[in-house]
């Protein structure tokens, strides 16, 4: 049971360049999430979905797009990546949305946009 | 408004002492959760620890608690007998009802904490 993954650990991108965040879970979650934390900053949320082929904004959405096409997989794209997109990306899954079930966070990607 | 308050961006502790971290929140919301989270420096986002609006009791994790106040809308985490590898980044985070249409859970700030030997 590896719970929530993420690839790449790390990744250093040209201003303009594209690239796709990957978080896979094995816990059978519906419920999945992207958030990012910018230095000395608690996470926002970028985008979130609630089921395959199911997916809906966060509180900064722009420049990123997802899809979320099986339960186990919910890749984030960014667009023209741009300097204010540097920050650390964390996916995270849980059970139910309701406001008692616990949000289990992957590893997170270092994204550096130069 | 801030919905999570994390007012202390840094403590220190010594070894083996009980160190309180601070949280306050604001929600109009009868039902949510709170949680705290600890970041250590390889970056992963860890539970630690969890409080629901309707529970009576304060919760306990081992030697993580959380002295949850309502009224004052506080919900500190208690760290007992801290050890060397509780350094790190503690994030307080409230998740509302869903139907608020806030699906995600708001962080606080956090604050980093040093334990000393």
């Amino acid at each position: 049971n590896a719970g929530v993954t993420q690839t790449p650990k790390f990744r250093i991108l040209k201003i303009g360049q594209s690239m796709t965040l990957q978080c896979a879970q094995d816990m059978n979650h519906n419920y999945m999430y992207w958030y990012r934390q910018d230095p000395g900053m608690g996470l926002k949320l970028i985008y979130y979905s609630v089921g395959a082929g199911i997916t809906d904004k966060g509180e900064v959405p722009n420049g990123y797009n997802v899809s979320r096409s099986t339960t186990e997989d919910f890749p984030l794209r960014l667009e023209l990546a741009a300097p204010s997109q540097t920050s650390v990306y964390f996916c995270a899954s849980s059970y139910s949305e309701t406001s008692t079930d616990t949000q289990y966070f992957g590893p997170g990607t270092r994204l550096t946009v130069l | 408004a801030q919905k999570i308050t994390q007012t202390q961006p840094g403590m220190f502790v010594q070894e083996k002492e009980a160190v309180t971290l601070d949280c306050t929140y604001d929600t109009s919301d009868p039902s949510y959760g709170l949680f705290w989270y600890k970041q250590p420096s390889s970056g992963e986002m860890i539970f630690l620890i969890y409080q629901g609006s309707y529970d009576q009791q304060n919760a306990t994790e081992g030697r993580y608690s959380l002295n949850f106040q309502k009224a004052r809308k506080s919900a500190n985490l208690v760290i007992s007998a801290s050890q060397l590898g509780d350094s790190a980044m503690y994030f307080c985070a409230m998740r509302e009802r869903v139907d608020t249409g806030r699906r995600a859970l708001t962080f606080g700030s956090g604050t980093r904490l040093q334990v000393q030997p």
